[in-house]
């Protein structure tokens, strides 16, 4: 079936280095993603999103990159820092955007 | 209120008893999702409200899990004769019309099968 997964269970990144998290898709019709961070105890909290009509987009330290052609988006954190330390999810919406489908995530663990 | 609400924030249950989990959306967001997360994985999506109605109950695990919302605003998920493999967190979320925007979670409720 249509899913959202993820490469890397596990990332570990230096403090001030930029980190990479990626996620892969399925359906080539999905037009809406967005990015989720869940730190210990708390519900996910929004970070970014990106429509298929563009090909990067950009907030505060992070960067979103999505490749329609290999169904391929990433999640870029520049200078990295402790706060950072999370599961992130990437998430697409389904079924007439009734359904959003979660990943299993990939825990950002920061070294100081 | 400024966020959604879930209760209680911890449930502690002895298998075959029923619970209700609740969530208290955020107001005027007329779409709420519930979400279960195992510990260490992903969200496993439950169902989906629209106003009150539930257009998509596919993720319910089985016949002993139900849900439902009054008003537009508080739902409730109900799980009856727990079983051990229920324990989970139960995430809720909401958001203005649905799924082709951000969700706003709750901090979901944890739940604990003995």
């Amino acid at each position: 079936g249509e899913s959202v997964g993820l490469h890397l269970p596990t990332l570990s990144v230096q403090e001030g280095d930029n980190s990479i998290i990626n996620c892969a898709y399925s359906n080539s019709a999905s037009d809406y993603f967005i990015w989720y961070k869940q730190e210990s105890g708390k519900g996910p909290q929004f970070i970014i999103d990106i429509r298929s009509n563009m090909d990067k987009r950009q907030g505060q330290r992070v960067t979103v990159l999505l490749n329609k052609t290999v169904k391929h988006l990433s999640l870029q954190i520049a200078a990295t820092q402790p706060g950072d330390s999370a599961v992130y999810f990437c998430a697409e919406p389904s079924g007439g955007y009734q359904k959003v489908t979660f990943g299993t995530g990939t825990k950002l663990q920061v070294i100081p | 209120g400024a966020g959604v609400s879930q209760s209680p924030s911890n449930k502690v249950t002895e298998k075959g008893k029923d619970v209700e989990l609740r969530c208290d959306p955020i107001s005027g967001h007329t779409a709420l999702y519930w979400y279960r997360q195992s510990l260490g994985q992903g969200l496993e999506f439950l169902i989906y409200f629209q106003g009150n109605s539930a257009p998509d109950k596919s993720g319910l695990p089985s016949d002993r899990f139900s849900a439902e919302r009054t008003g537009g605003s508080v739902s409730t998920l109900t799980i009856q004769r727990t079983q051990q493999e229920d324990s989970a967190v139960y995430l809720c979320a909401s958001s203005w019309t649905g799924g082709n925007e951000k969700l706003f979670f709750g901090s979901g409720t944890q739940l604990s099968v003995l």
